[in-house]
């Protein structure tokens, strides 16, 4: 059975960093490219990165480029995501899921929230 | 930018309803890689069509989907109870995917 199991979000004031990690399992982790997904409370879906296989490429959403980074440890099957200056507009919910490249994402984990306040 | 859906559709059990998704020619309309999502609240989102038309193992034929220039649209025939939920379209756009606002689908 395939998971993906986020970690590390939490409460931090604007200006904050915060490191997301999401571990996986059920399939072999190196072979697949990974994104990362936020939605703000009661909005909808914003893709925010995604990396390829051995984390030589990466891609980012214009408003997050130079803030966040997006890495991964295959050793440790984990994908993380870096996040620096945050904002209070960074406040979602943070999810990893499985990036067939191109086209879908077809695993998502269960979603970890930021929240960016003083 | 976001891709263009309707914020609400809704319909009766056993209906057809269809959710549209606007995009320009550097997205939707550029390449045949649109995959629409469902979301139940709380949940996480989930995989309900791929590359414009495909259905993933799993997921009832009673969902299919289309493309036309820079819309692309997701049916839901013989609508149950258990469809009502919120549906996002995806596209390539180049290095990175961008989704639509999503769409609120009430069964009445």
């Amino acid at each position: 059975e395939v998971q993906l199991v986020e970690s590390g979000g939490g409460l931090v004031q604007p200006g904050g960093s915060l490191r997301l990690s999401c571990t996986v399992s059920g399939f072999t982790f190196h072979n697949y490219w990974m994104s990362w997904v936020r939605q703000a409370p009661g909005e909808g879906l914003e893709w925010v990165a995604n990396i390829n296989q051995g984390g030589t490429e990466t891609y980012y959403v214009d408003s997050v480029a130079g803030r966040f980074t997006i890495s991964r440890d295959n050793a440790k099957n984990s994908l993380y995501l870096q996040l620096n200056s945050l904002r209070a507009e960074d406040t979602a919910v943070y999810y990893c899921a499985r990036d067939v490249p191109v086209s879908y994402l077809d695993y998502w984990g269960q979603g970890d929230l930021v929240t960016v306040s003083s | 930018s976001a891709l263009t859906q309707p914020r609400s559709v809704s319909g009766s059990p056993g209906q057809s309803v269809t959710i549209s998704c606007t995009g320009t020619s550097s997205d939707v309309g550029g390449y045949n890689y649109v995959s629409w999502y469902q979301q139940h609240p709380g949940k996480a989102p989930k995989l309900m069509i791929y590359d414009v038309t495909k259905r993933p193992s799993g997921v009832p034929d009673r969902f299919s989907a289309s493309k036309s220039g820079n819309t692309a649209s997701l049916t839901i025939s013989g609508l149950q109870a258990e469809d009502e939920a919120d549906y996002y379209c995806c596209s390539y756009a180049g290095d990175y995917k961008v989704f639509g606002g999503g769409t609120k689908l009430t069964v009445l």
